[in-house]
């Protein structure tokens, strides 16, 4: 079975420092991988994904993910931390033999200080 | 284009009252996702179909069941609502049937509170 960790339920940074969201995958094949943003009291919205293409994927508000297979991992970054960026991020797998179906990690709540 | 659209926003039920949830959307896609979110546990899939008139179990399908009305519509059903059933339930849906790599478009969410 796919499962995702994402390490910290909770990241604080400062307003213009680099976000680093961790995330990691358990998988014997590379799967695909996605990272969704959830607002308050909204719904997920697609940040960027990786479809074996290439490895490093740019998304948009500027952010940004790197697929490394031999660390199976797939972090989410951005270099610049803005207010507006909190929010809870996911980090989710799908892979083509469970159809289109996505797991996701348990979230990453990320506070912007000013 | 409202994307994929939920009613009601907020529900408070009583244990073992039923409801339904409605869930629609409009961009002509083949398949449509129910999930639940809890806190720290991230978002787990109950039901979805693949294409109309296409239905199947999730990962925690137990006390749910769904109807693919249409292609657009895509309801979930809570025959005896429990307290363990409280939860924000987000309705998705994607282009293609299974299609991987696909982007799932997300509705604003149904807050179910079972008292």
């Amino acid at each position: 079975a796919q499962s995702v960790t994402q390490l910290g339920s909770h990241v604080s940074v400062s307003e213009g420092a680099l976000v680093l969201l961790r995330c990691n995958y358990s998988s014997s094949v590379p799967p695909y991988l996605f990272w969704y943003v959830q607002y308050p009291n909204q719904g997920l919205q697609l940040l960027l994904k990786y479809t074996s293409a290439a490895t490093l994927v740019k998304g948009i508000n500027g952010f940004e993910a790197e697929f490394k297979k031999s660390e199976t991992s797939f972090h989410l970054t951005k270099p610049s931390a803005h207010m507006s960026d909190a929010a809870e991020y996911f980090c989710a797998v799908s892979r083509p033999e469970y159809g289109n179906k996505l797991v996701f990690g348990a979230g990453t709540i990320l506070r912007v200080k000013s | 284009n409202a994307g994929v659209t939920q009613t009601p926003k907020f529900q408070v039920l009583k244990t073992g009252q039923s409801m339904t949830l409605q869930c629609a959307q409009d961009m002509n896609h083949n398949s449509m996702y129910w999930y639940r979110q809890d806190p720290g546990m991230g978002l787990r899939l109950i039901y979805y179909s693949a294409s109309e008139g296409t239905t199947d179990k999730g990962e925690v399908p137990n006390g749910y069941n769904v109807s693919r009305l249409n292609k657009r519509e895509f309801s979930l059903r809570l025959e005896s609502a429990a307290p363990s059933q409280t939860s924000v339930y987000f309705c998705a849906s994607s282009g293609l049937a299974g299609g991987p790599g696909e982007t799932q478009y997300f509705g604003p969410g149904t807050r179910l509170l079972v008292l």
